[in-house]
């Protein structure tokens, strides 16, 4: 079974600053997906990006990015210029691409996120 | 506008009681999820379906049951078996693939009184 790890519980970083949370991930497939989630403290789930593991170009969206290592198995996520709306739980996840298997998500422990002024 | 609705936001329940958390998604996805979200455990997977009429365990059954009768709906009832219930509950739902990961419900909070 896969396994997905966030070491950091708890991360801070001031306001315009770049913070990087990591993930590493466990799995013996060579083809998957891998997510990371924020969870404002509405609670409420939201994707802020995707990687197809198939895939060497790291993904980008805005002003998040991942560091994708394969052959670590390792997922960073970085936020750069920082804001007070990024404060939150961030979950990492893993999802199988084998053909047939299950739609679901394995998710890490989270690392809960505090940006200052 | 598309989503998935759970209800209600917060519940609580007697010991020995039977709940059922309600769940309904207007995205025509195939595929749904519940999890249960403790303090430092990260979600953990309790029931998914993929299809209607059927349905699989998930890490953490025990205690819990589902119907998928519908492809919209995909209720959750915390039977009196659950010895620790009190939890936050997602529900979620994606394309069967779900290759672009889940769409979440606002959540469930769940107490034993």
């Amino acid at each position: 079974a896969q396994t997905v790890t966030q070491s950091q519980p708890e991360m801070s970083v001031q306001e315009a600053e770049t913070v990087t949370l990591s993930c590493t991930y466990d799995t013996s497939e060579s083809d998957y997906y891998l997510f990371w989630y924020k969870q404002p403290p509405s609670r409420q789930m939201i994707l802020v990006i995707r990687q197809e593991a198939y895939k060497q170009q790291n993904a980008t969206e805005n002003r998040f990015s991942v560091n994708f290592q394969k052959a670590a198995k390792s997922f960073s996520l970085k936020i750069s210029d920082s804001q007070l709306g990024d404060a939150a739980m961030y979950f990492c996840a893993y999802r199988s691409a084998i053909p047939g298997t299950a739609s679901k998500l394995t998710f890490g422990t989270g690392t809960r996120l505090q940006v200052t002024l | 506008d598309g989503g998935i609705t759970q209800s209600p936001k917060y519940l609580f329940r007697k010991e020995g009681q039977n709940v059922t958390l309600s769940c309904e998604q207007n995205l025509n996805h195939d595929a749904m999820y519940w999890y249960r979200q403790d303090p430092g455990q990260g979600l953990r997977l309790i029931y998914y379906s993929q299809i209607v009429n059927d349905f699989q365990k998930g890490d953490i059954a025990e205690g819990y049951s589902v119907s998928r009768e519908k492809k919209e709906s995909f209720p959750l009832t915390v039977t009196s078996a659950q010895k620790n219930p009190t939890a936050f509950y997602l529900c979620a739902s994606s394309s069967l693939g779900g290759y672009y990961g889940y769409t979440f419900g606002s959540g469930t909070r769940l107490t034993v009184v």
